[in-house]
């Protein structure tokens, strides 16, 4: 069983500049949902998708958009990063379809904007 | 928006003790989880609680669900060194905020040897 997988680990970006970070769920899970974790505090929910929509937002401004592909990969884009964005973000799958609220995490991306 | 509480904020204990930990919320969960995050890595799930009153075991982890489905406990046995880390407790509402996990601050765990 293959585990959640994000890429790429770390990077550096400019106020003002786009990122695209991506994420392959667990195998045999439908459902990925997206974290933002500062230093020092819990994960905050972003969005989840599901069936390739978005289904559930947090307190996240619309610059912060995402896809979900047919094998259930996705991706978390940010336009217009600000400095306050550097964080690490985290994705989770589930699969939403059991009885399971169970989300697996994946190592994360760490952004830093300068 | 629902608030979770976690405490302690850290613990400092001697390998061999026992740890109790505990997240309170001004709302109420249909689910609880319990997370371990070690430095550059993702949190990774310890425990899951569905029902009200359950108390679950995975090793010298024991959690239980609160009756009144406002809070949850963690305790750890017979503490070791690699318990080290920042343990979160992350509850779910379930509905229309399916998949919205919303985690406490965390505890950061220190094990002296």
């Amino acid at each position: 069983e293959t585990g959640v997988t994000q890429s790429p680990t770390h990077l550096i970006k400019t106020r003002g500049q786009q990122v695209t970070l991506r994420c392959s769920s667990q195998s045999g899970h439908n459902t990925v949902s997206w974290y933002q974790q500062a230093l020092g505090q819990g994960p905050q929910f972003i969005f989840q998708y599901y069936r390739e929509e978005e289904n559930g937002r947090g307190n996240f401004p619309p610059r912060f958009s995402g896809l979900q592909f047919p094998n259930y990969s996705s991706e978390l884009n940010v336009n217009a990063l600000e400095l306050d964005d550097s964080a690490l973000y985290l994705c989770a799958s589930s699969q939403r379809d059991s009885l399971s609220y169970e989300q697996y995490f994946g190592p994360g991306t760490r952004l830093t904007v300068t | 928006g629902q608030q979770l509480n976690q405490s302690p904020q850290s613990m400092f204990i001697q390998e061999g003790e026992d740890v109790s930990m505990n997240c309170t919320s001004s709302s109420i969960f249909n689910t609880w989880l319990w997370y371990k995050q070690e430095p550059g890595e993702g949190p990774v799930l310890l425990i899951a609680l569905y029902k009200a009153g359950e108390l679950t075991s995975n090793g010298r982890l024991t959690a239980q669900f609160g009756i009144t489905r406002k809070d949850s406990f963690l305790n750890i046995s017979a503490s070791i060194p690699s318990d080290v880390g920042i343990y979160f407790c992350a509850g779910f509402f379930g509905g229309t905020s399916y998949g919205k996990l919303t985690f406490g601050q965390g505890t950061i765990l220190t094990v002296h040897p």
